[in-house]
């Protein structure tokens, strides 16, 4: 149970396109789900928090305009990467929790290479 | 603020030693919660064990086990016998559960395991 997929597991792009990546709570309702963002070699920082049929909540430093998500049911958030460039390129996780002290479940991930 | 430290950034050991990866932590809040994750190469996020600070058994899932000492902030995770299939990076981290927090988790910097054959 409990199974988190993220779609695409990987991308690469023109820098300036727009890239959407998707999160989906396969066999639980997702009350809340989370947007890490993973350099290599380094930890996972979360970028955003997201609750279903409400705005996304961001982290300090991450730019609201460049990284949009939305959780518009309670089995789907999407992240979407806006005009991105070769410093987005990043290892991008989703997380999703199907209650709130309940553990959050990941995501396979997705690759992001912008040349 | 909450704090995950991972002192141990890389460790190599060859198969069927035990090894133990620490994990100390900081935190304001009496209620929290204590994960670790194991991510190997492919970069999934696999969710090992979660813990709440009121509970302080320590427990064992076949060769995992894990200590939880509140005194010295340390929740430590130890492989016996280990295997090159536990060869990934392991992450520890911390939830408060504080009112606004949103349950969110603050992760260590991760350890490196390698198992030789």
């Amino acid at each position: 149970g409990a199974v988190v997929s993220q779609h695409p597991s990987w991308v690469i792009c023109k820098s300036g396109t727009s890239v959407k990546i998707e999160c989906r709570s396969l066999d639980f309702q997702a009350t809340t789900m989370f947007w890490y963002r993973q350099f290599p070699k380094q930890s996972l920082m979360l970028m955003a928090t997201s609750n279903e049929g409400s705005k996304a909540t961001y982290e300090q430093g991450v730019e609201k305009d460049k990284f949009l998500i939305n959780h518009a049911s309670l089995t789907l958030s999407t992240l979407t990467v806006t005009s991105a460039h070769p410093e987005d390129s990043s290892f991008y996780i989703c997380s999703a929790r199907g209650t709130l002290r309940g553990p959050q479940h990941f995501g396979d991930g997705t690759r992001l290479s912008i040349l | 603020a909450q704090k995950v430290t991972q002192a141990q950034t890389e460790i190599s050991v060859v198969e069927k030693e035990d090894v133990t990866l620490d994990c100390v932590y900081e935190t304001r809040d009496t209620t929290y919660y204590l994960f670790w994750y194991k991510q190997p190469p492919s970069g999934e996020l696999v969710f090992l064990i979660r813990r709440n600070s009121f509970d302080e058994q320590n427990e064992i899932s076949g060769r995992y086990s894990w200590n939880f000492q509140k005194s010295t902030s340390s929740f430590n995770f130890t492989i016996t016998a280990s295997q090159v299939v536990d060869s990934a990076v392991y992450f520890c981290a911390l939830s408060e559960a504080s009112g606004g927090s949103n349950y969110k988790l603050t992760f260590g910097k991760g350890t490196l395991l390698t198992v030789n054959p």
